[in-house]
């Protein structure tokens, strides 16, 4: 079946910081990839998503490429903030339209 | 655009009570909706998959006479907890997928805490 496996936290950085969260997947097909977002006692937010191999995912300057040829989908920002404080979430879509998650990530971002 | 909401956002009840929690897409039709469960500093479970007009469909292991699921319309649906006991204490989440924004996207709901005391 379908898996994903992210880096365990937590991951602690400064102010300013390069963050990079590993995202390696299992698949059948050609699944789509996501990171979302978690705030503390709040749902879910779509942070970016990437539907094809080499599509680049990016919003409020995160990225992340999808890599069919390593199977990854690696969450990156060049300097975090305070306010990226949250849990990341690496998940695809397979069949049925069904979620996987990986277990997430929480970041804590320190001034 | 593509909002889900949950409403309430917290419940406290007491053990044997029933519970009833909203999910609504509220700009957006949704013929399928997932209802998720989340432990404390774990991921997110899937319990079952609610498509509009039919039955949900469950995943192995969730009770469904005890997990009730009605989705009404392509806006609403609904899980009822009933008689709740404290291990059903978690925090629910919904999600749907607009059909406008392609089939593979699911928008999640804020969440619901349920304490049931």
């Amino acid at each position: 079946g379908n898996s994903v496996t992210q880096m365990e936290g937590p991951v602690t950085l400064s102010e300013e910081a390069f963050l990079t969260i590993n995202c390696t997947y299992t698949a059948t097909g050609y699944p789509s990839l996501f990171w979302y977002v978690q705030y503390p006692g709040e749902g879910l937010q779509l942070l970016l998503k990437a539907t094809k191999a080499d599509d680049k995912g990016s919003n409020k300057g995160f990225e992340a490429t999808y890599r069919k040829e390593t199977t990854s989908f690696h969450l990156e920002k060049g300097s975090v903030q305070v306010s990226d404080s949250a849990v990341y979430f690496c998940a695809l879509t397979g069949g049925y339209q069904k979620v996987t998650f990986g277990t997430g990530t929480k970041l804590q971002v320190i001034p | 655009g593509a909002v889900v909401s949950q409403h309430p956002s917290w419940v406290i009840c007491k053990s044997g009570t029933s519970v009833k929690i909203e999910c609504r897409s509220l700009d957006f039709q949704a013929t399928t909706m997932f209802w998720y469960r989340q432990f404390p500093k774990q991921s997110l479970m899937l319990m079952a998959t609610s498509n509009e007009g039919s039955k949900a469909t469950y995943e192995q292991g969730v009770e469904k006479d005890k997990f009730l699921i009605n989705h009404a319309s392509l806006t609403l649906s609904t899980l009822t907890v009933t008689s709740a006991h404290p291990e059903d204490s978690s925090f629910y989440i919904c999600s749907a997928i607009s059909m406008a924004a392609g089939s593979d996207t699911q928008y999640f709901g804020p969440g619901t805490r349920l304490t049931v005391l």
